[in-house]
């Protein structure tokens, strides 16, 4: 089982629709969460970060933390076209020095 | 929000060369850095971390004497790769932390070894 799983898609949604990413993880006992936009040939941009239950939003974006369920999302309301990416999601441990690790992405289409 | 310049952005060279990969916090310090590999359609993979004045921490599996990292100031990571052979060829990039919060990366460098 690897430590940070993502359906590797690809999504596929429609302008103006909901796109909702999933991210699973193996470790009970991770503290912080991150959400990456990765375009093709591109180096990953930091979206969201959550760090505890619940939800937050920023703008057309909101991150979902069930750590009983070690499960997190990303909505993305909306869509667009340039929304159209590799989405990852990384995990981190306890300690804020640790390392984080990435998920496999799942690739995103917003089709005009 | 922070910038993390890496250079260069792409470079080819010669099997058996050395190739050096800077990245710099424009305008933070970082104490620690970060070194990932990305082949293509696969996901980051740890490749060191990198601490100021201290010795880089290799990942399992990661030749430390291949891949070369220094981190000699608060602004300044390197990663030289010595021997490039054609399987080195890969994406690598380079991402530097601020405190607790996750980091933000460069830009990354394509590394062609022919």
């Amino acid at each position: 089982q690897k430590e940070v799983e993502q359906n590797s898609g690809p999504l596929s949604v429609p302008e103006g629709a909901i796109a909702s990413l999933n991210c699973t993880y193996s470790d009970r006992v991770s503290q912080s969460f991150f959400w990456y936009r990765q375009y093709s040939g591109k180096s990953p941009e930091l979206i969201m970060s959550i760090y505890s239950n619940g939800d937050k939003e920023d703008g057309r974006f909101t991150a979902q933390l069930n750590k009983a369920s070690q499960y997190v999302s990303l909505l993305i309301r909306d869509s667009q076209p340039s929304d159209s990416a590799t989405y990852l999601c990384a995990v981190r441990g306890q300690s804020n020095a640790g390392k984080s690790t990435f998920g496999d992405g799942t690739t995103l289409t917003v089709k005009p | 929000g922070a910038v993390v310049s890496q250079h260069p952005s792409w470079v080819i060279c010669k099997s058996g060369t050395s190739v050096k990969i800077e990245c710099r916090s424009l305008d933070f310090q970082a104490t620690t850095m970060f070194w990932y590999r990305q082949f293509p359609k696969q996901s980051l993979m740890l490749m060191a971390t990198s601490n100021e004045g201290s010795k880089a921490t290799y990942e399992q599996g990661v030749e430390k004497d291949k891949f070369l990292i220094n981190h000699a100031s608060l602004t300044l990571s390197t990663l030289t790769v010595t021997s490039a052979h054609p399987e080195d060829s890969s994406f690598y990039i380079c991402s530097a932390r601020i405190g607790g919060t996750e980091a933000f990366f460069g830009q990354g460098t394509r590394l062609t070894v022919v």
